[in-house]
């Protein structure tokens, strides 16, 4: 298995405003994914997060609206942007393993735009 | 596009009841993966299958790949009120992108 933190857990934000979410894994994971998700429904890719070059964004996901970093192996931001009441959600990041192809989530950010 | 069919969406039994989970799709998978999710924490990952055919068992709970990997089904045997939690069904085709099912909302009362 593999070894996620996520951070913060949970924002309430305003409006108009950006959240940065950062997640690190340990050093067996070389894929990075991040999720949303709406409580008790099942998860959406964003995005999948490349070491030192821009994020492959899957459809309906824009990097304006979801900047992306991966600056090394190990760690991965998620912005949400101007974010609107529509952005509340629960945010989770992954790890894939390279061999089995498992991911393995964070705890995930639950996120509350007001 | 959802392309895994997860049956049912909603589940309700008593504790001791045996209850199965379907994960439908028509597409081919290389593996597909298992999760339990509790509120307010990220998915546990349970299971992997690869082979078709493969049956899996983790304590009370059995993992079965169809035979043309393009299905699965969890089985729970005598469910305890620890098992409440969402189930997700997750499928690989290359690389490491995987597909979710909806989920299954499971709730075992005492």
């Amino acid at each position: 298995s593999a070894v996620i933190s996520q951070k913060p857990s949970r924002d309430i934000c305003q409006r108009g405003t950006s959240l940065t979410i950062q997640c690190q894994v340990d050093s067996q994971v070389t894929m990075m994914f991040w999720y949303r998700q709406q409580p008790g429904q099942s998860l959406t890719l964003i995005a999948t997060a490349n070491q030192g070059s821009e994020a492959t964004y899957e459809s309906g996901f824009v990097i304006d609206k979801f900047p992306i970093s991966r600056p090394n192996l190990t760690f991965s931001t998620l912005t949400v942007s101007n974010m609107s009441p529509e952005d509340s959600s629960i945010y989770l990041c992954s790890g894939g393993l390279a061999l089995s192809g498992e991911q393995y989530f964070g705890p995930g950010t639950r996120l509350t735009v007001t | 596009t959802q392309l895994l069919e997860q049956s049912p969406q909603f589940l309700s039994i008593q504790e001791g009841e045996n209850l199965t989970v379907y994960c439908n799709s028509s597409s081919v998978f290389s593996s597909l993966q298992w999760y339990r999710q509790e509120p307010g924490e990220g998915p546990v990952l349970l299971v992997t299958v690869v082979t078709g055919g493969e049956v899996k068992k983790l304590k009370r709970l059995t993992f079965q790949f169809g035979d043309a990997r393009k299905d699965s089904s969890l089985h729970i045997t005598a469910a305890q009120p620890g098992d409440t939690g969402l189930y997700l069904c997750a499928g690989a085709h290359s690389g490491y992108a995987l597909n979710f099912g909806k989920g299954t909302s499971l709730l075992v009362t005492p």
